[in-house]
């Protein structure tokens, strides 16, 4: 069974201060790695794929990186924009013709200016 | 262009009640997604249809039952609400994915949710 942890539960910033957030994994044949981000009251919104592990995709403040047993989302001078839960999932498996995403329970982030 | 769109946005029910949660796209995607959002679980996918005319159950189907009534449509149906099924119910659409098997496009568009709660 796939499974997608992520840590912490929550964080809190100061606005300015880098940090980062993990996504542990563990899937039988990764086919990919998504972040999104979720505000209070929305649904989430796609931030990156990451297909094989040393890849790494960058957005404003955001960085992703890949290994072969986590993801770290690295927020560099984070702003109160910024705040949100952060949701990474997996897709591994065999091909199907659906989406069969494993979401992890999300970091809640808070940055305080 | 709207997205994604749902309704209602926040529904209360009482345990046997039935109701459908509807869902709108106007992305021209072919696959269309329930998931529902619950403390402490993460998202879990409830059904799936990959193209118009096909559904599919996900993680956790009992209790639902979907339509995928055209392109741009795809309803949720509670027969018999129960009180596990409190919830936040989201919708989603993802394009077609062009790039072949070893480099899934889960760029999925999400709707803005239905908050549902079971008495």
């Amino acid at each position: 069974e796939d499974q997608v942890t992520q840590s912490p539960e929550a964080l809190r910033l100061q606005e300015g201060e880098s940090s980062s957030l993990n996504c542990s994994y563990t899937v039988s044949g990764l086919r990919g790695l998504f972040w999104y981000r979720q505000d209070p009251g929305k649904g989430p919104e796609f931030l990156f794929t990451l297909y094989s592990a040393g890849e790494e995709k960058e957005k404003e403040r955001l960085k992703a990186t890949l290994t072969k047993k986590e993801s770290f989302l690295h927020i560099t001078a984070p702003k109160p924009e910024d705040s949100a839960t952060y949701l990474c999932a997996v897709q591994a498996g065999m091909e199907t013709s659906g989406s069969r995403l494993t979401f992890g329970e999300g970091t809640q982030l808070t940055v305080n200016p | 262009n709207a997205g994604v769109t749902q309704t209602p946005k926040f529904q209360v029910l009482k345990t046997g009640q039935s109701m459908t949660l509807q869902c709108a796209q106007d992305m021209n995607h072919n696959s269309m997604y329930w998931y529902r959002q619950d403390p402490g679980m993460g998202l879990r996918l409830i059904y799936y249809s990959a193209s118009e005319g096909t559904t599919d159950k996900g993680e956790v189907p009992n209790g639902y039952n979907v339509s995928r009534l055209n392109k741009r449509e795809f309803s949720l149906r509670l027969e018999s609400a129960a009180p596990s099924q409190t919830s936040v119910y989201f919708c989603a659409s993802r394009p077609r994915d062009d790039r072949g098997p070893r480099k899934p496009n889960e760029k999925l568009f999400f709707g803005s949710g239905t908050q549902l709660s079971v008495l």
